[in-house]
């Protein structure tokens, strides 16, 4: 039973660049959180995503944006790349009814230099 | 954004001991409060989890603490090993929210 996986596992970018990093959620579920974790911090919610559309938004600008696809698996998409953009990022899986636990992947190391 | 906020921000403990992690949270919205472990290089996993209409919750060496009144819970862990040694989170969550509120972490350290 595979788990939540990202990709790719570590990243380097450049200041005003564009990024996109993925996630495959685990089987048998339809829920897709994004969450940033700052060095030495607890993951901040970024959005989540269930049939396809955003359904709840944490406080991150609109350079940030993602998509969820029929397979349930899932992009998040960072614009014009600031320096303080540089963090984990995770994603977590979930079911949608019931109040499911998240399940979280290994996440994607994003520097920006 | 944060409004979970978490205690000690690091911890030594010496094997077989007890380890305690605290939590404090604002909103009284919130009816979900897990704990996450972190290796690192590795995503948060779930540890142990508690609603607020029970005060405590035992899964193996892991108790979690639950005060209403306080908006208070906290972690213990028992006969702490060396393999324990991680970062853990406290989290929270409202009914009908989505968006998990997480505390700043502790790192624990289990000296053999």
């Amino acid at each position: 039973d595979a788990g939540v996986t990202q990709s790719p596992t570590h990243l380097i970018k450049t200041r005003g660049q564009q990024v996109t990093l993925r996630c495959s959620p685990k089987s048998g579920h339809d829920t897709v959180s994004w969450y940033q974790q700052a060095l030495g911090q607890g993951p901040q919610f970024i959005f989540q995503y269930y049939e396809e559309e955003e359904r709840q938004r944490g406080n991150f600008p609109d350079r940030f944006s993602g998509h969820q696809f029929p397979n349930y698996s899932s992009e998040l998409n960072v614009n014009a790349l600031l320096l303080g953009d540089s963090a984990l990022y995770l994603c977590a899986s979930s079911l949608w009814t019931g109040r499911s636990p998240l399940h979280f992947g290994n996440g994607t190391r994003l520097t920006v230099t | 954004q944060q409004q979970v906020k978490q205690s000690p921000q690091s911890l030594i403990v010496q094997k077989g001991g007890i380890s305690i992690i605290n939590c404090a949270y604002e909103n009284t919205a919130f009816d979900y409060f897990p704990w996450y472990q972190q290796f690192p290089g590795k995503g948060p996993a779930l540890l142990i989890a508690i609603r607020p209409d029970v005060s405590e919750k035992k899964e193996g060496r892991f108790t979690i603490s639950f005060n209403k009144s306080a908006k208070q819970f906290s972690l213990h862990i028992m006969d702490s090993q060396p393999g324990d040694s991680a970062t853990y989170f406290c989290a929270a969550r409202g009914y009908n929210n989505n968006d998990m509120r997480f505390g700043a972490g502790t790192r624990l350290t289990v000296k053999p």
